[in-house]
């Protein structure tokens, strides 16, 4: 059998369409939350972020929203192309925790052609 | 341009070999961070370094080692290279003064 943990949650949508990555944090007390995006043979590379005392910032086809009051964060890409596919991490970061990222697991997005 | 460059992009290496990985970055960084990354687990902090010559355990430094001499150099040590660190290994970098991080573009170890 196939262990917890040790596959990616995969997201697949037609090309055009518009997607939407989730995430869920774990500590309230993040300042800031960013989303990466990791293409298959490269490090990930920055999307965009969002402060904790915003609820939405957009960006280049790309829209992020924050909910704290269930810690969720999501990831909207508009009219989804090709080049989009690659896996998507969100992370927290908190200041009082010792000025470092904590990752989440991160979900693949398939986009067909 | 920012740059993190990492010494392999692919790695073979025995069980029990001393394996060394190697990131710089060209960005005047104080801080630079070690990470394995496996499928579903995500990133994994293995150590990072606040500045030359400093270094702090992450969350799974077991069988790691890490050295930093000058600031564009972070290295990565295996000591006896195990199968169950057959990993993508990924370098990052940022100032002290921002939380964001910039990676390399990874090294996939396979330990056989």
């Amino acid at each position: 059998g196939e262990s917890v943990g040790l596959h990616l949650p995969t997201l697949s949508v037609q090309e055009g369409d518009n997607s939407i990555i989730n995430c869920a944090y774990s500590n309230s007390a993040s300042d800031y939350f960013i989303w990466y995006k990791q293409e298959s043979g490269k490090g990930p590379q920055f999307i965009i972020d969002i402060r904790s005392n915003m609820d939405k910032r957009q960006g280049q086809r790309v829209t992020v929203l924050l909910n704290k009051t269930v810690k969720h964060l999501s990831l909207q890409i508009a009219a989804t192309q090709p080049g989009d596919s690659a896996v998507y991490f969100c992370a927290e970061w908190d200041l009082n925790a010792g000025n470092m990222l904590t990752f989440g697991g991160g979900t693949r997005l398939m986009v067909k052609p | 341009d920012v740059k993190v460059t990492q010494s392999s992009r692919y790695l073979v290496k025995r069980t029990g070999e001393k394996v060394f990985l190697e990131c710089v970055q060209d960005m005047d960084h104080e801080n630079m961070f070690w990470y394995r990354q496996d499928p579903g687990l995500g990133l994994r902090l293995i150590y990072f370094s606040y500045d030359v010559k400093m270094k702090e355990k992450g969350d799974i430094p077991e069988g790691y080692s890490v050295s930093r001499e000058k600031k564009e150099r972070f290295s990565l040590i295996l000591e006896s290279a195990s199968t169950n660190q057959t990993s993508m290994y990924l370098c990052a970098s940022k100032p002290w003064d921002s939380y964001e991080q910039y990676f390399g573009p990874g090294t996939r170890l396979t330990v056989t």
